[in-house]
């Protein structure tokens, strides 16, 4: 079964500093791999996504994730924080069972210091 | 094009009190699921559908129950509601892989929050 781990709960970044949140996936072939954001009291906005190709994917708002297989990883970094980044964001991933059963991880909250 | 729309956005419930949370989504989806969202603990799967007539269990499955008795609708039902069901529901859609580009990622709608006094 597939799963996600993400372990940082919270993370502090001072603005115009870079970023980078982890995400760990357990799955035995090639996941589907997905970057979601919310904002408070928002619903879930879809940041990138990875399915195969180039292992470095860009997303909106100026974020990119690297899939490396040999580390089970799917980071998401972003250079410069903006206080408008400050959010929940989450990862997630799929099989081979189809988008119906998508796995969490359970987020990472970022908060953004002046 | 609305996507997936999810109503009422708030509701408080009485313990013990019936609800349908209602979605909606207008993109001929095939694929339709329930998520329940809980501090610290991410989105965990609660039932889902692979299309009209057909539904099956989640993660967290119990207290609830869906049907799909058309391709455009989802509810999912608290028979009996619980504290413990206090949460923000989310309700997606997504289409079958078909190697299309469209075809790669689930659509959210925007969640209901439901309080359960």
């Amino acid at each position: 079964a597939q799963s996600v781990t993400q372990p940082d709960i919270h993370i502090t970044v001072s603005e115009g500093a870079s970023l980078e949140l982890r995400c760990n996936y357990s799955y035995g072939a090639t996941p589907y791999l997905f970057w979601y954001v919310q904002s408070p009291g928002q619903g879930l906005q879809l940041l990138l996504k990875y399915f195969s190709g180039d292992t470095l994917v860009q997303g909106i708002k100026g974020f990119e994730a690297e899939f490396k297989r040999s580390q089970s990883s799917f980071n998401l970094r972003k250079p410069s924080v903006h206080w408008s980044d400050a959010a929940e964001y989450f990862c997630a991933v799929v099989g081979n069972t189809g988008f119906q059963k998508l796995v969490f991880g359970t987020g990472t909250r970022l908060l953004v210091s002046p | 094009n609305a996507g997936v729309t999810q109503t009422p956005k708030f509701q408080v419930l009485k313990t013990g009190q019936s609800m349908t949370l209602q979605c909606a989504q207008d993109m001929n989806h095939e694929y339709m699921s329930w998520y329940r969202q809980d501090p610290g603990m991410g989105l965990r799967l609660i039932h889902y559908s692979v299309g009209a007539g057909i539904t099956d269990q989640g993660e967290v499955p119990n207290g609830y129950n869906v049907s799909r008795s058309t391709t455009e609708d989802f509810p999912l039902r608290l028979l009996s509601a619980a504290p413990s069901q206090t949460s923000v529901y989310f309700c997606a859609s997504s289409s079958p892989r078909t190697g299309t580009v469209r075809d790669t990622e689930a659509f959210f709608g925007q969640g209901t929050r439901l309080t359960v006094v």
